[in-house]
């Protein structure tokens, strides 16, 4: 069974410009997560997308956004990105319901320069 | 405001010693607790969780206590060997589903 995959697995944007994160989750799951791990800071909970609408969202500027599309993959967007958005991004999946075990994606790097 | 704390960045562990990992946290509406592993390069993958109903859960040489009125958790690894070196990650669930995690710990046992 294929696990949570994730594109781009790097991504170099420049200040002011827009980034497009994409993920799949695993099979049969519904809830996909988005988390940020800058460097030597833990994962920041970034969104949580669940049968195609937003359940929360952490404590991230409104240039932070994504969607969940029909079939749950899920996509980040970061616009007017700034220097200190250089970071790891994870996706994550789970089956939705709460407590619910998550399973990460190998993570895109954002550089931004 | 960081509500999971892992305060040591670091820890070397001689193989087949035990391996302790702390996790402290703030919120106590949290009722779940999971350690994540990770490896460089890869995402965490998930080792152990707790429900805030028990004090202790199990599986092999993985164990995971609960200290509520401490708030505060450990993961213990017996015996440990060098494949356990990694970052390993405390995280709890807050009502509504979102999660929080600590800053990780950087487990190298030694051969």
């Amino acid at each position: 069974e294929a696990g949570v995959t994730q594109s781009p697995t790097h991504l170099i944007k420049t200040r002011g410009q827009q980034a497009t994160l994409r993920c799949s989750p695993i099979s049969g799951h519904t809830s996909v997560y988005w988390y940020q791990q800058a460097l030597g800071l833990g994962l920041q909970f970034l969104l949580w997308y669940d049968e195609g609408e937003e359940r929360n969202r952490g404590n991230f500027p409104p240039r932070f956004s994504g969607r969940q599309f029909p079939n749950y993959s899920s996509e980040l967007n970061v616009n007017a990105l700034e220097l200190e958005d250089s970071a790891l991004y994870l996706c994550a999946s789970s089956s939705g319901t709460a407590s619910e075990t998550q399973y990460f994606g190998p993570g895109t790097r954002l550089l931004v320069l | 405001d960081q509500q999971v704390k892992q305060n040591s960045p670091s820890l070397s562990v001689q193989e087949g010693r035990i391996s302790i990992l702390n996790c402290d946290y703030t919120n106590s509406m949290f009722d779940y607790f999971l350690w994540y592993k990770k490896y460089p390069a890869e995402g965490p993958t998930f080792l152990i969780s707790i429900s805030s109903i028990k004090d202790k859960n199990e599986d092999g040489r993985f164990t995971v206590f609960l200290n509520k009125s401490a708030k505060h958790l450990s993961l213990h690894i017996v015996p440990s060997q060098p494949g356990d070196s990694a970052v390993y990650f405390c995280a709890a669930s807050a009502p509504g589903n979102q999660f929080y995690f600590g800053t990780g710990t950087s487990l190298t046992v030694i051969p």
